[in-house]
C-alpha cells in the first residue's frame, strides 16, 4: 500500500515564477492537508481539502497561494510569483475520514528553493 | 487556539540510556495528541497518538508516551535509546472541537551517542 506521494521532491524557481506542488494521498484517503515547514520551525497548517472542496484555508496566505483537490488526480498547491520567503519544505498529509481522531499520514515533502 | 511547546532544542543521550522528549500543550476541550519523527530529508513518520483511555500509549519502534491532563503534558519515552533513534521529533495536538488541523511544536533534535 503506497504511502502519500509528493512530487517533485525538490523544486528550484526564480523570483516571480510559479511553483506547482503535487500530492497523491494514500489509497482510500479522501482528505488532504498541506503544511509548510520553514527553517528552524515546526510545521504550520496551510489548507485542508476534500475531493473538489476546500474545507479550511485559514492558514494559507490570501495572495499568490491556491490549492485544489480535483475529482480525478492529485491535490495541487500552487504558488504564483514566488518570493525568497516562500523557500521552505511543503508537506502534504492525508487521512481516511474527517474524524478528529484520524491519524494524518505525511508524504516526503517538496523542498522549494527560490533564487 | 491550540499550541504545543517542546522546550528543549536538542536532547543528547547515550546509547542504551532512557530517552525522554518533552511536550506540553494548550487546547480548548479534550486534546488529541500525536508524536511524529522526521529523519533527514524525509517526511514525518507517525509514532503514536493519544485519543482517550489509558494514559500510557505504546507506539512504533519501542516508543511510548504518557498523557498527563493535570500537567497538560505528553512526553515521549523510550527505555533504551538506539543510535538509529537520532532524528527530529515533533509533538502535535488537535482539538476535539472539529478543527482538523494539527498544531505542531518546533521539534526536538535527538542525538543518541554511541
Amino acid at each position: 500500500n503506497a504511502g502519500v506521494m509528493q512530487n517533485p521532491r525538490h523544486l528550484v524557481r526564480r523570483r516571480g515564477q510559479e511553483a506547482r506542488l503535487r500530492c497523491s494521498p494514500m489509497k482510500g484517503h479522501s482528505h488532504v492537508y498541506w503544511y509548510r515547514q520553514l527553517p528552524e520551525e515546526g510545521l504550520k497548517f496551510m489548507v485542508y481539502l476534500q475531493k473538489e472542496n476546500i474545507i479550511d484555508e485559514s492558514g494559507m496566505p490570501k495572495e499568490r497561494f491556491s490549492a485544489e483537490f480535483p475529482k480525478e488526480g492529485p491535490s495541487i498547491l500552487r504558488i504564483q510569483q514566488v518570493v525568497r520567503g516562500d523557500s521552505a519544505a511543503y508537506f502534504c498529509a492525508s487521512s481516511p475520514t474527517d474524524a478528529s481522531t484520524d491519524t494524518q499520514y505525511f508524504g516526503p515533502g517538496t523542498r522549494l528553493t527560490v533564487l | 487556539a491550540q499550541s504545543v511547546a517542546q522546550p528543549e532544542d536538542q536532547v543528547n543521550v547515550a546509547e542504551g540510556n532512557p530517552l525522554t522528549v518533552k511536550c506540553t500543550y494548550s487546547v480548548s476541550g479534550n486534546p488529541y495528541l500525536f508524536w511524529y519523527v522526521q529523519y533527514p530529508n524525509r517526511g514525518l513518520q507517525f509514532l503514536l497518538k493519544y485519543i482517550t483511555g489509558d494514559n500510557l500509549v505504546k507506539g512504533s519502534y519501542g516508543f511510548e508516551a504518557e498523557f498527563n491532563k493535570s500537567q497538560t503534558s505528553f512526553h515521549l519515552k523510550k527505555p533504551s535509546a538506539l543510535v538509529s533513534d537520532s532524528a527530529l521529533y515533533f509533538c502535535a495536538v488537535r482539538s476535539v472541537y472539529g478543527n482538523n488541523r494539527l498544531a505542531f511544536g518546533k521539534g526536538n533534535q535527538v542525538v543518541v551517542i554511541p
